[in-house]
């Protein structure tokens, strides 16, 4: 167990359809980082989150949004899903420095039908 | 169309021998690197990490090498075990300056096979 938690752990929807993935970080990390790792991009940042507020973008569709609450965690939501969209999706935590590594979930597999 | 998958390097060992993974990084501006270990199934594991002001440092049974001028880390793995099987990505950010490192940039990966 690394600390973080994703739930859930496999998703299936239809397309059209929008999912919220949820996240929380290990314990004193104020930073949340959204990955996407698909079979043909590797994994792709999305958003950054530090303490309740938006500190990056990646290359983060429209139709996709994330936001941490004042407990830290953070949720992904993914709307108007495409086939495309099915991938695994990651979030990461760090503590404020960075150094020593970003935590990461275990993910949670998105398949869109 | 049909979609092809991202086709990532191999390297295929056995038990035993020693194994080196290869990353090149793009941006002359990162200072911090990691390595990350993939098991099929699951998130990226922290194997080990580097900072830009150091050449080499070492852990159990692995090594890192930076080699800034061409843009180059090296993951070495001593006496690779079976276990050791997994993706293996390198991982690049920067301070910009500031306090703390932001959003990492991971290569593509290196899919290691240990044979018994």
């Amino acid at each position: 167990d690394s600390g973080v938690t994703q739930t859930p752990k496999h998703l299936i929807t239809a397309t059209g359809q929008r999912v919220t993935l949820r996240c929380s970080p290990r314990s004193g990390d104020l930073s949340v980082y959204w990955y996407q790792q698909s079979l043909d991009q590797g994994l792709q940042f999305l958003i950054q989150y530090y303490n309740g507020e938006e500190r990056a973008k990646g290359n983060i569709l429209e139709r996709f949004s994330a936001q941490q609450f004042p407990d830290l965690h953070s949720e992904l939501n993914l709307s108007s899903l495409e086939l495309g969209d099915s991938a695994l999706y990651f979030c990461a935590s760090s503590e404020v420095s960075g150094i020593g590594g970003y935590t990461f979930g275990s993910g949670t597999r998105l398949t869109v039908v | 169309g049909e979609s092809v998958g991202l086709h990532l390097p191999t390297l295929s060992v056995q038990e035993g021998d020693n194994s080196i993974i290869n990353c090149a990084y793009s941006n002359s501006a990162s200072d911090y690197f990691i390595w990350y270990k993939q098991e099929s199934g699951k998130g990226p594991q922290f194997i080990i990490d580097i900072r830009s002001n150091m050449d080499k440092r070492q852990g159990q049974r692995v090594t890192v090498l930076l080699n800034k001028t061409v843009k180059h880390l090296s993951l070495q793995i001593a006496a690779t075990q079976p276990g050791d099987s997994a993706v293996y990505f390198c991982a690049e950010t920067s301070n910009a300056g500031g306090t703390s490192y932001g959003k990492l940039t991971f290569g593509q990966g290196t899919i290691l096979t240990v044979h018994p």
